[in-house]
């Protein structure tokens, strides 16, 4: 049972425009949403997180956006780099319980 | 701060064997987690352990087991691998005592079951 879902598997972008990479969820009762990036032979590393008392948490050029009523959130990226290539993975949380993850977005910042 | 170690970073077994995989968290971190990843499955949790104790586990079968070491290190292991055992198997820490924080991740352990 895939509680969060990534169903673009890629993405394609040119550099220096915006990179909008989305989730959905099923359960309500998620209050922790976390974005992660993956390199190859790496392990995914940490981006920008967002509760879910909150609908917008920026950090630099990743901001993330989360709509509770449609169970969606989403991450920007701008402007795009090619060092942003990597898999993106969001995950989400209910405290106390496991972290459940999507299948990853393999997003291309073209130069 | 040193990261998440995981050691061995590449394994190949042959079916039927076992296999022990090791992961030494961040300084300070009593949380462990582990997730299997194979390509377009994401990443799929197998088990949270929290000083010492198993606290959340995943849908995967026996044939796989953990356990954590009073100085939060942790080890996994797969009893009579199967060829679908193949993964990149992730070990990730946290400070989370109750609150919201991030997972860290080490950069895995490839292991091939021929």
């Amino acid at each position: 049972d895939q509680q969060v879902k990534q169903n673009s598997p890629s993405l394609s972008v040119q550099e220096g425009r915006i990179s909008i990479l989305n989730c959905d969820y099923t359960n309500s009762m998620f209050d922790y949403f976390l974005w992660y990036k993956k390199y190859p032979a790496e392990g995914p590393t940490f981006l920008i997180s967002i509760s879910s008392i909150k609908d917008k948490n920026e950090d630099g050029r990743f901001t993330v956006f989360l709509n509770k009523s449609a169970k969606h959130l989403s991450l920007h990226i701008v402007p795009s780099q090619p060092g942003d290539s990597a898999v993106y993975f969001c995950a989400a949380l209910i405290t106390g319980n496991q972290f459940y993850f999507g299948t990853g977005t393999s997003l291309t910042v073209i130069p | 701060k040193a990261g998440v170690t995981q050691t061995p970073r590449y394994l190949i077994k042959t079916r039927g064997q076992q296999v022990t995989l090791s992961c030494s968290p961040i300084s300070g971190h009593r949380s462990v987690s582990w997730y299997q990843q194979t390509p377009g499955q994401g990443l799929q949790f197998l088990f949270e352990y929290f000083s010492e104790t198993q606290r959340n586990k995943g849908n995967f079968p026996g044939r796989f087991s953990g356990r954590q070491f009073s100085n939060s290190r942790s080890e996994m292991n797969v009893s009579t691998l199967e060829l679908g055992d193949s993964a990149l198997y992730l070990c990730a820490s946290s400070g989370r005592t109750g609150g919201y924080s991030p997972l860290h991740f080490g950069n895995g352990t490839r292991l091939t079951v021929t």
